[in-house]
């Protein structure tokens, strides 16, 4: 059965740092994997989608990363910003199971 | 396109009272999912469909839980009888592809007191 963990699940930082945001999988055979953003009291927004195939996806001050063996995925963030602040999902869609399984987020705050 | 809309965004409800949920999917999108999320279990698949047919319902908790799309443009999710334990946030996303990009609606905010 897969499970997805996020750690930590929170995270604060000042403006303008880099970081990195973790999601771990139990099992490898993954077909694809998102990061979601979620403002409060709003829906999830996609961020970027991986491929299995894939290494790494860009988009903008995002860059998601992908290691099927190990069952790793890394979100970076750079030069992080005020508006950031929202909690972070990923999920990953099993090879086989026709769904996706989410991880429990990564609240981030950014102070100004 | 106005994006995945949900129905009522807030739902405050007495226990024993039936609930029903409505989600009008983004066209075109043949898969449609209901979420529910709580603090304790995060974000949970209930059902989906795809082009109008339930095809794995596998998450729905009980049989208090029911849910339709009797076309592509809209959805129900039903409870009834309702509980205080079924009080989370449901949430209906759609996509082209069951792996694809989904897009989530507002949310409906379920109280069951």
């Amino acid at each position: 059965k897969q499970e997805v963990t996020q750690i930590p699940a929170a995270l604060s930082v000042p403006e303008g740092e880099n970081l990195v945001l973790n999601c771990s999988f139990t099992d490898s055979a993954i077909y694809n994997l998102q990061w979601f953003r979620q403002d409060p009291g709003k829906g999830l927004t996609s961020l970027l989608l991986i491929q299995s195939s894939q290494r790494e996806q860009t988009s903008g001050r995002l860059n998601a990363s992908l290691d099927k063996s190990s069952g790793r995925s890394t979100l970076y963030i750079a030069a992080s910003q005020p508006g950031d602040s929202a909690t972070y999902l990923c999920a990953v869609y099993t090879s086989g199971t026709y769904k996706y399984i989410f991880g429990t987020g990564t609240r981030l705050k950014v102070l100004a | 396109d106005a994006g995945v809309i949900q129905s009522p965004r807030h739902e405050v409800t007495e226990m024993g009272q039936e609930v029903t949920l409505r989600c009008k999917p983004i066209s075109g999108h043949d898969y449609l999912f209901w979420y529910r999320q709580t603090m304790m279990r995060g974000l949970e698949l209930l059902i989906y469909f795809n082009n109008n047919v339930p095809i794995d319902d596998s998450g729905m908790p009980e049989d208090r839980f029911s849910a339709k799309m009797p076309n592509a443009s809209f959805s129900t999710l039903k409870i009834q009888p309702s509980e205080p334990r079924d009080s989370a946030v449901y949430f209906c996303a759609t996509g082209g592809e069951a792996t694809d990009t989904q897009y989530f609606g507002p949310g409906t905010r379920l109280t069951v007191l």
